[in-house]
């Protein structure tokens, strides 16, 4: 089964600072993704990376950037927090070649005070 | 640009009866779909997908989905529902070619099982 593992369940930080969530996946996924859940919202995509070294804004990326400099580990980061950005974090990862599903951590319930 | 519609927020249903969650998506060509379930406080599962062939999609946990092009459905439905089965249910729909790896989001339905 693929594992995709997000380093924290909950964080709590405060508004100015700078935050770094860490996704893993131990399938040799070419693609992974961050993505940010608010109730009524739905999924919305941040940003995407379909490759080490390689990403793509999604819908919402104003406010956060991305590094993946390791196939296996995708880290999204929060420049300045701020309090809009308190939500579910989602990560997830997929095969590139055919037809894959997207397959998903989690999530980090971040809450930024 | 593709998009997903879960017309009902909330549904209730008794354990043992038999559930159908509605799902319509716009694209302009067949396209991917998938239904994923998401317990309180967890990831999102997948619970089956569509890419071709064979429109009735078996998937796991006892549930499927019937892909029907002249409605733009993709309907989930299970015989008989389980207490374990209350979570939120999001269809998602998969664009093909170059952007086949952006999934769309329905906002999902919530079920709630009542013993």
């Amino acid at each position: 089964d693929v594992k995709v593992t997000q380093s924290s369940r909950y964080l709590v930080k405060r508004t100015g600072e700078k935050v770094f969530l860490e996704c893993v996946q131990d399938m040799d996924h070419e693609n992974m993704f961050w993505y940010r859940q608010d109730p009524g919202l739905g999924l919305r995509l941040i940003y995407f990376s379909y490759d080490v070294k390689m990403k793509e804004k999604g819908d919402i990326p104003e406010g956060y950037s991305v590094s993946r400099e390791k196939k296996e580990r995708f880290s999204l980061i929060l420049e300045s927090a701020s309090t809009n950005q308190t939500s579910m974090y989602l990560c997830a990862s997929r095969r590139s070649h055919g037809h894959q599903p997207q397959h998903f951590g989690d999530g980090t319930r971040l809450s930024i005070l | 640009a593709q998009s997903v519609t879960q017309p009902d927020i909330h549904i209730t249903v008794s354990e043992g009866a038999s559930l159908e969650l509605r799902c319509n998506y716009s694209y302009g060509a067949t396209p991917y779909l998938f239904w994923y379930v998401q317990s309180p406080g967890q990831g999102l599962q997948l619970l089956l997908k569509y890419f071709s062939g064979d429109t009735l999609v078996q998937g796991i946990k006892g549930f499927e989905a019937e892909f029907k092009r002249s409605q733009s459905s993709f309907n989930l439905r299970k015989p008989s529902v389980h207490w374990s089965d209350a979570a939120e249910y999001f269809c998602a729909v998969g664009a093909r070619g170059g952007s086949n790896y952006k999934l769309t989001f329905g906002k999902g339905t919530l079920l709630t099982v009542n013993p």
